[in-house]
């Protein structure tokens, strides 16, 4: 598509309670980024894949975060024991080959953990 | 020191004037500057990019580069009402052969008619 779709748009969850978040980039976008919004203004890199491949996970709390981005499904960001400072707008951006040009956001998923 | 800095504002500017909007970047290395625009509940929309120092400009908006200064700044002209949003500047980390956007906290952007 012309535009990164991700779903749901809203998730609530109790904490404790695993979250799944999707996120289908761009056609012929070859990079996927993840990245945390909280507190309205404070962006926090999560992890970016080349096509399938793990690129950067430098920004994940891996003992419950993990993500993943197979061939013909969208890409998804998991996480398991949510706590409450886990709510937070998960974006998820692409960029073509040369990343130069730029990350194109989609509209976010809302997680709240209560 | 954080890595990417602008102030949060409000920048509060008359309909028709010019908004300057400021950031600067810690590392040096940095070769790719974005600005986006998000308005409240919304995504960040890229609306400039910039790589060589000097000015680029686009419509309404102009992006100005000093890599010496480690400074990007955007300006806006002919401000409407409808540009009032937050404004985040972002810079292309490529530190490790990775590459990430490090942004800004924001600056927030108000114009009145």
């Amino acid at each position: 598509g012309e535009e990164v779709a991700q779903t749901p748009k809203h998730l609530v969850r109790g904490e404790g309670q695993k979250a799944k978040l999707y996120c289908a980039p761009i056609k012929g976008h070859s990079y996927v980024f993840w990245y945390q919004q909280v507190l309205k203004n404070e962006f926090k890199f999560l992890i970016s894949f080349q096509n399938e491949n793990v690129f950067d996970e430098t920004g994940m709390p891996k003992e419950r975060f993990s993500a993943k981005c197979l061939p013909n499904s969208p890409c998804s960001l998991e996480i398991q024991a949510t706590k409450l400072e886990d709510s937070a707008v998960y974006f998820c951006a692409s960029s073509p080959s040369e990343d130069r040009r730029g990350q194109y956001f989609g509209p976010g998923t809302r997680l709240t953990v209560t | 020191q954080k890595e990417v800095e602008q102030n949060s504002g409000p920048l509060s500017v008359p309909e028709g004037a010019i908004a300057s909007l400021n950031c600067t970047y810690s590392d040096r290395g940095s070769q790719s500057f974005f600005w986006y625009r998000q308005y409240s509940g919304k995504s960040p929309e890229l609306i400039m990019s910039i790589y060589s120092n000097g000015d680029k400009e686009d419509g309404r908006f102009t992006a100005q580069l000093n890599k010496a200064s480690q400074y990007v700044s955007l300006l806006i002209r002919d401000s409407q009402p409808s540009d009032s949003a937050t404004y985040l500047c972002a810079v292309l980390s490529v530190s490790g052969g990775y590459n990430k956007l490090i942004f800004g906290a924001g600056t927030r952007l108000a114009v009145h008619p």
